[in-house]
């Protein structure tokens, strides 16, 4: 089975600062790595994947996100935020082979950009 | 773009009542599924579906059951809403053995059991 741990619940930061949201996961099996965002009284937008290939994905919005194996780790950062990038963020994981396998997603971390 | 649409964004219901949540994606997807979402909890999978007429339970189906008569529509299913259940519902969906793709979410149903 699969879990996503995200370290961080809330990340206070000012504007043009930049920033970076934490997420580890556990897995006995090769996972895919996803992160959503969730902007107030919406659904979820996918920002970006990581499927195989360059450990480095770049997303919408100016993100990117680094898949680092031996850590189990796949931290999103953004350079320079945005008023506009306050929003609740979620890391997911997925198993890759065999059957069907759902997304598992980490508990979120709020981002709040101040002045 | 793939659109899921979910039927109503905010609800009030009475403890007791059965409720209805409707959700509809336009884009022949085979998956779909319903999340609660809370604050401090992330989301959880209540129950969801690999192709017509097909359920699966998921971490939290208690109190609740789905319905796919059409590949296009899930029903998320209070058969006697309680005060516990108040929460956001998401629905989503996505293609059907391609991991790559992302699940697709609706705007969510803001739902209060009064």
């Amino acid at each position: 089975a699969q879990s996503v741990t995200q370290l961080d619940s809330q990340v206070p930061v000012f504007e043009e600062a930049p920033v970076e949201l934490r997420c580890n996961y556990s897995s006995s099996v090769s996972v895919y790595l996803f992160w959503y965002v969730q902007y107030p009284n919406q659904g979820l937008q996918l920002l970006l994947k990581y499927l195989s290939g360059s450990t480095l994905v770049k997303g919408i919005n100016g993100f990117e996100a680094e898949f680092n194996k031996s850590q189990t780790s796949f931290h999103l950062r953004k350079p320079s935020v945005h008023i506009s990038d306050t929003a609740e963020y979620f890391c997911a994981v997925r198993a890759y082979g065999g059957s069907q396998g759902n997304l598992i997603f980490g508990k979120g971390t709020k981002l709040s950009v101040k002045p | 773009d793939v659109k899921v649409t979910q039927s109503s964004r905010y609800l009030v219901k009475r403890t007791g009542e059965k409720v209805f949540l409707e959700c509809v994606q336009d884009m022949d997807h085979e998956n779909m599924f319903w999340y609660r979402q809370d604050p401090g909890l992330g989301l959880r999978l209540i129950y969801f579906s690999y192709d017509v007429k097909m359920k699966e339970k998921g971490d939290i189906p208690e109190g609740y059951s789905v319905s796919r008569e059409k590949k296009e529509r899930f029903s998320l299913i209070l058969e006697s809403a309680s005060t516990n259940q108040t929460s956001m519902y998401l629905c989503a969906s996505s293609q059907g053995q391609g991991v790559s793709y992302g699940y697709t979410f609706g705007s969510g149903t803001r739902l209060t059991v009064v």
